[in-house]
């Protein structure tokens, strides 16, 4: 089964850009989704179809994909953005819906 | 605004059943697909199972095809999980998910309800 793969945690300053990877096999010719979630809430969308952005969602978190990697850049940071992120693919192969192992983003 | 709004958790014993609802409202609900996701209380997301907007096509994780059931009364507005056989490893909060399209492989998740907690005793 396709497997994506996040780093488990990502730590930055206030102000400074976080960047989260996903990797898995030519990922780049898969729509890729990314997910916010904070503890005790609903998961959110923050970006879709590997770079476009709901309208409610702050022009400051992007997402690119290419290749082996999908990344989703979240620039100046804040305190609020720290929650839990996960990419997402859908495989063609199995008929899946597949989630990345998530990636706890620390605001310092 | 969607709202998605689950029901059914609660405290089953290992091998019972457990039926989940997810009630719908403000979207035309039949056409798009739907979703059950679950977290485990210290991990992460994981898909269990899927449904196209008119109901008639299905797809489950590998974890739990042949336990699982997904159904669908769009002239309710309600999804539905079925869980049967349930294991220790099926304890966590499900989540109902609206795709943005009829068709779950084309469809990423735009909305999520609230979740429900499902906890499986040994």
């Amino acid at each position: 089964s396709y497997v994506l793969m996040q780093p488990p945690s990502v730590s930055v300053a206030p102000g400074q850009t976080a960047t989260i990877t996903c990797g898995g096999d030519n990922i780049g010719r898969k729509s890729v989704h990314w997910y916010q979630h904070r503890p005790g809430q609903a998961p959110v969308v923050v970006v879709y179809d590997d770079s476009d952005r709901p309208s409610e969602i702050p022009a400051r978190f992007s997402g690119s994909n290419s290749g082996n990697t999908a990344t989703l850049t979240v620039s100046r940071v804040e305190a609020g953005d720290e929650a839990d992120y996960y990419c997402q693919v859908w495989d063609v192969n199995s008929d899946h819906v597949v989630f990345g192992g998530g990636t706890k983003l620390t605001v310092l | 605004e969607v709202q998605l709004l689950e029901s059914g958790g609660g405290l089953v014993q290992r091998g019972g059943s457990l039926s989940l609802s997810c009630a719908a409202s403000r979207f035309t609900f039949s056409n798009y697909a739907m979703n059950w996701v679950r977290q485990a209380p210290g991990k992460g997301l994981e898909w269990v199972s899927a449904i196209s907007g008119s109901g008639s096509n299905t797809y489950f994780a590998d974890s739990v095809k042949g336990r699982f059931t997904i159904s669908r009364d769009n002239s309710k507005n309600t999804l539905y999980l079925q869980m049967t056989s349930l294991r220790a490893d099926d304890t966590a909060v499900y989540y109902c998910a609206k795709g943005d399209d009829s068709v779950p492989a084309a469809a990423f998740l735009d909305y999520w309800g609230q979740g429900t907690l499902v906890t499986v005793s040994s």
